[in-house]
């Protein structure tokens, strides 16, 4: 059973540029939640989709969105991008909307930006 | 609010040592769960254990033990006969389920070196 996937695994970005990032989860898992780790911040929650809804969002500025598909693939967007925002960004997949069963994250992809 | 304390920031022990990594909690939920995650080099979270806020019976997998206690909001993990391949940063989590919507809180990883 193939695991959570996000693409790219690296980027590198300049500030004021825009940024995608993909999240494949898990098959049969239908919630996505996507999370920021730095040094200084640690993990920190972004949001969390299920079934094509976003059901909760951290405290991030609006440059911060995301989307899923009705395959339940997950895209996040930074816009406007600044240097703080150098970090990895993980995905997380539930087989649940409870995460019973535990949430099943990717390798993230980390981001730089200059 | 929701918070995870793991005061221990950097550990390091020689091989073979039990070592302990503490975890904190707070929430005012009454239903809760609470998560440990591996974090070796490679970026990935693993998942190690969940927890909800009802079973407060210990658990042991393989040198793998955690100790579950509401009353001191405790959630502690410690491995026993540790190995180098043990090295990695772990980390305790907190989801309190708002309206079924997943979202975990983490503690700062207490960062394990395990010494050969």
């Amino acid at each position: 059973k193939a695991g959570v996937t996000q693409t790219p695994r690296y980027l590198i970005k300049t500030r004021g540029q825009q940024v995608t990032l993909s999240c494949s989860p898990i098959s049969g898992h239908r919630s996505v939640s996507w999370y920021q780790q730095t040094p200084g911040q640690g993990l920190q929650f972004l949001f969390e989709y299920f079934s094509e809804t976003q059901r909760n969002k951290g405290n991030f500025p609006g440059r911060f969105s995301g989307r899923q598909f009705s395959n339940s693939r997950s895209e996040m967007n930074v816009s406007t991008l600044e240097l703080g925002d150098s970090a990895l960004y993980l995905c997380a997949s539930s087989q649940t909307v409870e995460g019973y069963y535990g949430y099943t994250f990717g390798s993230g992809t980390r981001l730089t930006v200059v | 609010a929701q918070k995870v304390t793991q005061a221990q920031t950097e550990i390091s022990v020689v091989e073979k040592e039990d070592v302990t990594l503490d975890c904190v909690y707070e929430t005012r939920d009454t239903t809760y769960y609470l998560f440990w995650y591996k974090q070796p080099p490679s970026g990935e979270l693993v998942f190690l254990i969940r927890r909800n806020s009802f079973d407060e019976q210990n658990e042991i997998s393989g040198r793998y033990s955690w100790n579950f206690q509401k009353s001191t909001s405790s959630f502690n993990f410690t491995i026993t006969a540790s190995q180098v391949v043990d090295s990695a940063v772990y980390f305790c989590a907190l989801s309190e389920q708002p309206q079924g919507a997943q979202k975990l809180v983490f503690g700062q990883g207490t960062r394990l070196t395990i010494n050969p």
